[in-house]
């Protein structure tokens, strides 16, 4: 198994549906985050978890809801979203948690392409 | 808050030449660090080389080294020997010490590599 699992690969939906996307680590990590990938632009960090606990919300609409239930596994439920959040999502793990993070590697995931109708 | 950018939208390359890419930061901390991380078409992104802001030495990992300019806030990739495998989207990054894995990223650079 690699790393960081995400599903599904590929998710098209319409403004009005509520899906969500799954992210899995098998490398004994502490802290998981999501990222938006858009064309052109910089990716966007959007939730930080650490110990199964949110530390970090960067003014992400509310039609986006993490959970994060233990430290393997994360999601991103999505409902009434909008076409210009279609995007790439990736998923990423580290493992500093409750230190001053010192290394900055991310472990990513492949992503979730995302089309919103 | 921080900014990172990267001016080259595409770099193409040669077989076994040398390419470099740009980047330059805009922070007014003094601790940070300094990533390039790469994203192949398989789009799993992976880091490729880290640079701490208070070394003066440049990080250098296999065909891959940095320069670090800290005044000039630039930090510039260089892949030597380019190889075809290296075709991919590199994205420069900063984070300020200490930080909970918050990355600033740049736009990317797509490079690619031709035989």
């Amino acid at each position: 198994e690699t790393g960081v699992t995400q599903t599904p690969r590929h998710l098209v939906m319409g403004m009005t549906n509520k899906k969500s996307l799954k992210c899995e680590q098998h490398l004994g990590h502490n802290a998981m985050y999501w990222y938006k990938q858009s064309a052109k632009k910089p990716l966007e960090l959007m939730f930080v978890y650490n110990f199964k606990e949110q530390t970090e919300n960067n003014s992400v609409p509310s039609r986006f809801s993490p959970e994060c239930p233990n430290s393997s596994h994360l999601f991103l439920h999505l409902h009434t979203l909008q076409p210009e959040d279609s995007a790439l999502y990736l998923c990423a793990s580290s493992p500093e948690t409750g230190l001053p993070f010192v290394t900055g590697e991310l472990f990513f995931g492949e992503g979730s392409r995302l089309t919103v109708l | 808050a921080q900014t990172v950018t990267q001016s080259q939208p595409e770099m193409s390359v040669q077989e076994a030449e040398t390419v470099t890419l740009s980047c330059t930061y805009d922070t007014s901390e003094n601790n940070y660090y300094l990533f390039w991380y790469k994203q192949p078409p398989s789009r799993q992104m992976i880091l490729v080389i880290r640079q701490e802001a208070y070394k003066q030495q440049n990080a250098t990992e296999n065909r891959f080294s940095v320069n670090f300019q800290k005044a000039a806030k630039s930090f510039s990739l260089k892949i030597s020997d380019s190889q075809l495998g290296d075709t991919a989207m590199y994205f420069c990054a900063f984070m300020k010490h200490p930080s909970w894995g918050k990355l600033q990223f740049g736009a990317g650079t797509q490079v690619v590599v031709t035989p």
